[in-house]
């Protein structure tokens, strides 16, 4: 059971826009910035936004990050077929002496 | 470049040691902590916990917690992951991640913003 909840699985054609829902609670998202992470099949994570809506360079202006209260949510719009993947919401938790914690993930499929 | 260069994938027994090693370079080691992340066979990825590389204090999360190290060699800028008594349910991908971490006014950030490949450990007899 992941601390952070994200739905298993989520799907758009592409072109399309798909939202990724991230929920915590008051120790973590709602305390600290959010992450979120890209995980193509057999490949290691790679990272998309953090601090909340913040991409690394290299990331393209397709993905995008919101948080608001204890939840997050990582939108993509434009679908492509290389956006299949699965992605992962992380932040830190303040409970047990502090701890990364990441959501269950979500796989992306694109139809 | 940035990189995190993890070592070759490991089969061992039941009850075996395994000790993997993640090499930085690209960036000044001891600048920033290193996470180890567990990604079990078609599971999600699992916080083991992190090291700082200043100071060499671990932080292990709950569940990795006595059969399992992390240590440094700064001189030559790798962190390592030892796993002791071996089980079967220690088979998985095993990644470092270097982390970004603090404070602003408003919250604390922290995120992994660079990877290693990850590690294959099977555990079989």
């Amino acid at each position: 059971q992941s601390v952070l909840t994200q739905p298993p699985s989520a799907s758009g054609t592409p072109g399309q826009r798909v939202t990724i829902s991230c929920s915590g609670s008051s120790s973590n998202i709602g305390s600290n910035t959010v992450s979120w992470y890209q995980q193509l099949p057999g490949s290691a994570p790679k990272l998309l936004i953090y601090s909340n809506n913040h991409r690394p360079s290299g990331v393209p202006d397709r993905f995008s990050g919101s948080r608001s209260g204890t939840s997050a949510s990582l939108a993509i719009s434009g679908l492509q077929s290389e956006d299949e993947a699965d992605y992962y919401c992380a932040t830190w938790d303040d409970s047990l002496n502090g701890r990364g914690v990441f959501g269950g993930g979500t796989k992306l499929t694109v139809l | 470049q940035v990189q995190l260069v993890q070592s070759g994938s490991e089969l061992k027994k039941p009850g075996a040691s395994v000790k993997v090693s993640c090499k930085a370079s690209g960036y000044t080691f001891t600048s920033y902590a290193m996470n180890w992340v567990r990604q079990a066979p078609g599971q999600g990825l699992e916080w083991m916990g992190w090291i700082n590389t200043n100071t060499g204090n671990p932080t292990y999360a709950q569940g990795f917690t006595g059969r399992f190290v992390f240590s440094l060699d700064t001189s030559v800028s790798t962190a390592y992951l030892q796993i002791s008594s071996l089980k079967a349910e220690d088979t998985a991908v095993y990644y470092c991640a270097r982390v970004r971490s603090g404070s602003t006014e408003y919250s604390y950030y922290y995120y992994m913003d660079v990877w290693g490949k990850g590690t294959t450990v099977t555990v079989s007899s």
